[in-house]
């Protein structure tokens, strides 16, 4: 069952502009991370947040968490054109413990 | 440390043949995963592994074989391919279990079955 769906599923930006990705999740939450994802390779992770956390930042990377709104949003400040790549949360609910990916948000930086 | 990798990058079967993927990691971990993803499905787990000699099913184990024999290794196996197995195959490892951890990537294996 699918937990996290990111919204939207595909978000196309020129450089310097900021870039918002959003999660929802359906049950409650005990940690959401999200991860980058480049043409052709493998998944790497950003950024985790815990359910008693509403922002965290790393770098140009803002997210923040929302959980009586069961969502969360990935910000991209100045974005270049490296940050070209997919964008995943990945969560569960309580009980089940594994990571349960989203679709994913394709971004594309344009020049 | 190379991290996760994983043999082969690329594989192309015919229907019913058989092959198996594997899947190192030097980072020690106790826990392995197998996903598969395709387009509009995002990834989705076959099956994962909480330590060296265990194996457990995940949300598409369906025509897939695992072993874990060694902690550093996790192959994942396609006894009769089939079609609808075409997709690209992701290994992942982590050192906890669950939610708070978080997990490394291989680059992937692309499996077409003609």
């Amino acid at each position: 069952s699918q937990q996290g769906e990111e919204d939207p599923q595909a978000l196309s930006i020129q450089e310097g502009e900021n870039a918002t990705m959003n999660c929802s999740y359906k049950t409650s939450i005990n940690n959401l991370q999200w991860y980058r994802q480049n043409s052709g390779r493998g998944l790497v992770h950003l950024i985790l947040i815990r359910s008693n956390e509403r922002e965290k930042h790393s770098g140009r990377l803002r997210v923040t968490l929302d959980t009586s709104k069961k969502s969360s949003s990935l910000l991209i400040t100045a974005s270049r054109a490296a940050d070209t790549a997919s964008y995943f949360c990945a969560t569960d609910g309580p009980r089940a413990q594994k990571l349960v990916f989203g679709q994913g948000t394709r971004l594309t930086i344009n020049p | 440390n190379a991290g996760v990798t994983q043999t082969p990058k690329f594989r192309v079967l015919k229907t019913g043949q058989s092959m198996t993927l594997l899947c190192a990691q030097d980072m020690n971990h106790e826990y392995m995963y197998w996903y598969r993803q395709d387009p509009g499905m995002g990834l989705r787990l076959i099956h994962y592994s909480v330590g060296e000699g265990t194996t457990a099913k995940g949300e598409v184990p369906d025509g897939y074989n695992v072993s874990r024999l060694k902690k550093q290794n996790f192959l994942l196996g396609l006894e009769s391919a089939a079609p609808s197995q075409t997709s690209v195959y992701f290994c992942a490892s982590s050192y906890g279990w669950g939610q708070r951890y978080e997990q490394y990537f291989g680059p992937g294996t692309r499996l077409t079955v003609t």
